[in-house]
């Protein structure tokens, strides 16, 4: 059973451009979190999508920043007009229900120049 | 404000000893608590998650408490190996958090287990 996997893994975009990240959660999970490591700095929450819904965006930007989870096809975390603060590793989790533990991907190590 | 405090000094131990790692929270009513280990350049991984109803749990060398009223979770790793070196995260999930599947997570404690 392949785990949670996440694509690309190192991106660099220069600034003004689009990055789009993207995530295929454990077979059988469908419940997808997203959450942002600043260097140095912990884990922060972005995001909890379920198929088609967003549940809580309580932790994403308001602007530039988006995120899906379409019927088919991976979760798309997506920031518009990148700046040198979004450079981070950002990290896709997902669960079975919303009661147990998260399996993290790899991670997408963007990087703004 | 909601807080997770974990001791921010790396901890470091000779093989073979029990390391202890502390996870302190604030303004927190966590339904339970997860702790995670993270190596350089990899997503966390879960290793074991307590309720809150829950005194202790262990899994093979590993050991978690969880006392509500001092609001404070241990983890202990028995018998340390080399390997066991890493940076461990707690993370709490509950109602004040806006409930169900956000986690909060410290910022970690970095552990090393020396020969």
């Amino acid at each position: 059973n392949a785990g949670v996997m996440q694509n690309p893994r190192h991106l660099v975009r220069r600034r003004g451009q689009e990055a789009r990240l993207r995530c295929s959660p454990m077979k059988g999970h469908s419940h997808v979190y997203w959450y942002r490591q600043l260097p140095e700095e912990g884990l922060k929450f972005m995001v909890y999508l379920q198929k088609e819904n967003i549940i809580d965006e309580s932790g994403m930007p308001k602007e530039r920043f988006s995120a899906e989870f379409p019927k088919e096809g991976p979760s798309i975390l997506r920031i518009q007009q990148v700046v040198r603060g979004d450079s981070a590793a950002y990290f896709c989790a997902s669960s079975p229900t919303d009661l147990y533990e998260q399996y993290f991907g790899p991670g997408t190590r963007l990087t703004v120049t | 404000s909601q807080k997770i405090e974990q001791n921010s000094e790396a901890l470091n131990i000779q093989e073979g000893k029990t390391a202890t790692l502390t996870c302190n929270y604030t303004n927190y009513s966590p339904a339970y608590l997860q702790w995670y280990r993270q190596d350089p350049g990899r997503g966390p991984v879960f290793l074991l998650l307590i309720r809150e109803n829950e005194k202790e749990k262990r899994k093979e060398r590993l050991k978690v408490t969880f006392d509500t009223t001092l609001k404070q979770s241990l983890f202990h790793i028995t018998a340390s190996q080399p390997a066991d070196s890493a940076t461990y995260l707690c993370a709490l999930d509950g109602a004040v958090t806006g409930g169900g599947n956000k986690l909060t997570f410290g910022t970690g404690t970095q552990l090393k287990v020396e020969l």
